[in-house]
C-alpha cells in the first residue's frame, strides 16, 4: 500500500540555521509528491511539488526539496530559517486512485 | 480572488445534534474533498466528490454525510452517529488528474 512517513514529529532549530525535514514514501511507480505547510488554526498551503524532470525543485518562501528515487525520499530544505517558518509541514504523495496520501506531519519550532 | 471558503470558522454543538459545515470554491474545480485533522494524526479523508451529483466515502465516512448538488459547493454534515466529532475539518479542491489540492481555512468543531 502507498504510504508517506515523516520520521520526525517535532524539530527545533535556531533562527538562521539550516533546516531539513525528512519524508519517505512508498509507491511503485514514479510518484507525484508535495510539501504543504500549515500555520496553527489555518488550512494547508502548497510549498512545492514534484511531478517529473529535475529532481531538485524550488518552492515558495525559499524552500526546496530533492527527490531521490533510490532512497524513496523527498526531503524539504531551507538554508536559513526565519521565525515565521514555525509551523507544521506535511509531505504527501498522489495515490494510484488520484487521492492524496499525507504524512502525519512534522512540527517545526524556531529558537530565537 | 479565487479560493475556497469554509464557514463557520468555529462551531459548537451539543451532543445528539447534527451540524453542517459549509465549503464553497470559485476555482471551477471538479473535485472536492473533506478531511478531518486531529493532533498527531495528519489528515484523514472523510468524503470526496469528483463530479457534481457523485461522491465516494473516504477512510472515515461513518457518522458523516455530504451532498454535491452544485460544482462550487460541497457541504459536510456531522451527524449524531459520529462518536467523537470534535476536530478540525478541512475542505479541499483540485482540478485534473495528479494535481495538487487547494485547501480552505478550516472549521473547528467542538462538541459540548
Amino acid at each position: 500500500a502507498q504510504s508517506v512517513t515523516q520520521p520526525d514529529i517535532h524539530i527545533t532549530v535556531s533562527e538562521g540555521a539550516s533546516l531539513e525535514l525528512r519524508c519517505n514514501y512508498s509507491y511503485g511507480a514514479t510518484p507525484y509528491l508535495f510539501w504543504y505547510v500549515q500555520s496553527p488554526g489555518q488550512g494547508l498551503q502548497l510549498l512545492l511539488k514534484y511531478f517529473s524532470g529535475d529532481t531538485l525543485v524550488q518552492g515558495i518562501k525559499g524552500f526546496e526539496a530533492e527527490f531521490k528515487r533510490s532512497q524513496s525520499s523527498f526531503n524539504l530544505r531551507k538554508p536559513s530559517v526565519h521565525w515565521s517558518d514555525a509551523a507544521e509541514y506535511f509531505c504527501a504523495v498522489v495515490a494510484w486512485d488520484d487521492k492524496i496520501i499525507f504524512g502525519k506531519g512534522t512540527r517545526l519550532h524556531i529558537l530565537p | 480572488d479565487g479560493g475556497i471558503t469554509q464557514s463557520p470558522k468555529y462551531l459548537f454543538r451539543k451532543e445528539g445534534q447534527n451540524v453542517t459545515l459549509s465549503c464553497e470554491q470559485n476555482l471551477n474545480h471538479d473535485a472536492m474533498y473533506w478531511y478531518r485533522q486531529d493532533p498527531g494524526q495528519g489528515l484523514r479523508l472523510i468524503y470526496y466528490s469528483q463530479i457534481v451529483n457523485d461522491f465516494q466515502k473516504g477512510d472515515i465516512a461513518e457518522g458523516y454525510s455530504v451532498s454535491r448538488e452544485k460544482k462550487e459547493s460541497f457541504p459536510l454534515t456531522v451527524t449524531s452517529a459520529q462518536k467523537n466529532p470534535t476536530a478540525f475539518y478541512l475542505c479541499a479542491s483540485k482540478q485534473g488528474y495528479y494535481n495538487e489540492q487547494f485547501f480552505g481555512p478550516g472549521t473547528r468543531l467542538t462538541v459540548l
